[in-house]
């Protein structure tokens, strides 16, 4: 059974660099065609492609914001980091990770997390 | 990067109606497209991907179909539990891409 949570700060404010680490189980970042990515999704607005990481550690970022982000895994600990500079309060919004393999969609989400971004 | 533009935004429809909801990429997408199905407060869940491919426990009455730059999901038979928001994303090409989302909201 796959499952994937997402923590880090639920406040933060302007300039803040925002941390937040995906724990998942169920599945291995080691194993062949897999990946992790990050979403996020304003109240009451799309959803939007922050980043991705693969099991052969390639990563690829929105290129919006792409200069201050940064993605990383931890397969011994089965985790995923998705940093953030510099946050704004447009950065507001409810953060996901989410499951995937080659050809597929994001198949396993998180619950979400929401951060604000506020002075 | 690749526009994914949803249409309807809004659709109002009611139990037993046949729906359909279209999704246009910007520029070629292949097949690598997905449909989400997202209800007010939860994370978004899995309904099609690769155009037509159905994911597992998803019910039948869904489906996807369409070639680039058109694609569409269509629900059969709308049930009570089909009320929601619908978003499609391009897996084609990084940044991957999700259309704007369009509300399923009862007539």
């Amino acid at each position: 059974q796959i499952t994937l949570k997402e923590s880090g700060p639920t406040l933060l404010r302007p300039t803040q660099t925002l941390t937040l680490t995906c724990s998942f189980s169920g599945f291995s970042l080691s194993t062949i065609g897999v990946g992790v990515g990050w979403i996020r999704q304003p109240q009451g607005k799309a959803l939007e492609w922050l980043a991705d990481i693969h099991w052969s550690d390639s990563k690829q970022y929105s290129p919006s914001l792409k200069s201050r982000s940064t993605i990383t895994k931890d397969t011994t600990k089965n985790q995923v980091v998705l940093t953030m500079t510099n946050m704004d309060p447009v950065d507001t919004a409810t953060y996901y990770c989410a499951h995937r393999v080659v050809g597929g969609g994001l198949d396993y989400w998180g619950q979400g997390t929401l951060v604000t971004v506020s002075s | 990067d690749i526009q994914m533009t949803q249409s309807p935004s809004t659709l109002s429809a009611s139990v037993g109606d046949r729906v359909t909801i279209t999704c246009r990429a910007s520029q070629s997408i292949s097949s690598w497209l997905a449909w989400y199905q997202q209800k007010p407060g939860k994370a978004p869940k899995l309904m099609i991907y690769k155009t037509s491919n159905l994911e597992s426990g998803v019910p039948s009455r869904f489906s996807g179909s369409g070639s680039g730059p058109e694609f569409t999901l269509t629900i059969s038979s709308l049930e009570p539990d089909d009320f929601a928001t619908y978003y499609c994303q391009q897996y084609n090409d990084y940044p991957w891409t999700f259309g704007q989302g369009t509300k399923v909201e009862i007539k």
